[in-house]
């Protein structure tokens, strides 16, 4: 079943915009994770938010975290070419201590140089 | 740096030969996991497991096996590939816990024909 969902699937920018995903989630959560994937790669992961956490940041990267409402969000700023990926949101269930992650369905980012 | 490997990045096989997916990591990780990928499905979570000789059923285990007889190691076991079974698939490992990322491998793109 898939706990994560992200919106849009699919954004396009120019260099130097500004990038925001959303992800959905359904069950009480420990915690969030975004992941990354380039074209025909594995997965890496960018950043985790705990579920007492609001707001995080790495970098260019902030992540923020409502709980009440089951939501996450992903900005990139000051994007890059490079950026150009697909970016997956990923849950664990708080409840039955369960050891797998739900991915969303990803957002794919284009940024056009 | 934590390193998922692979035994193949492409693989071509024939409808109904049983299939070997290998999966090595040398963190010492307890948690291995098999995903497929689909376009427009996200990932899906295959089987997983939580230490030596140990697995659980993910979401979609049908038409697949796997074996854990090392630490390290992880195989997905076509027993006898169809052409639904075409796909990207992805291995991951986490160490014990809620709260830690998982770290993937290349991928395998498996194509049956």
């Amino acid at each position: 079943s898939q706990q994560g969902e992200e919106d849009p699937q699919a954004l396009s920018i120019q260099e130097g915009e500004n990038a925001t995903m959303n992800c959905s989630y359904k069950t009480s959560i420990n915690n969030l994770q975004w992941y990354r994937q380039n074209s025909g790669r594995g997965l890496v992961h960018l950043i985790l938010i705990r579920s007492n956490e609001r707001e995080k940041h790495s970098g260019r990267l902030r992540v923020t975290l409502d709980t009440s409402k089951k939501s996450s969000s992903l900005l990139i700023t000051a994007s890059r070419a490079a950026d150009t990926a697909s970016y997956f949101c990923a849950t664990d269930a708080s409840e039955g201590g369960s050891e797998k992650l739900v991915f969303g369905k990803g957002t794919k980012l284009t940024v056009n140089p | 740096d934590v390193k998922v490997t692979q035994s193949s990045r492409y693989l071509v096989k024939r409808t109904g030969e049983k299939v070997f997916l290998e999966c090595v990591q040398d963190m010492d990780h307890e948690n291995m996991f098999w995903y497929r990928q689909d376009p427009g499905l996200g990932l899906r979570l295959i089987y997983f497991s939580y230490d030596v000789k140990m697995k659980e059923k993910g979401d979609i285990p049908e038409g697949y096996s796997v074996s854990r007889e090392k630490k390290e190691r992880f195989s997905l076991i076509l027993e006898s590939a169809s052409t639904n079974q075409t796909s990207m698939y992805l291995c991951a490992s986490r160490t014990g816990g809620p709260s830690y990322e998982q770290y993937f491998g290349p991928g395998t793109r498996l194509t049956v024909t």
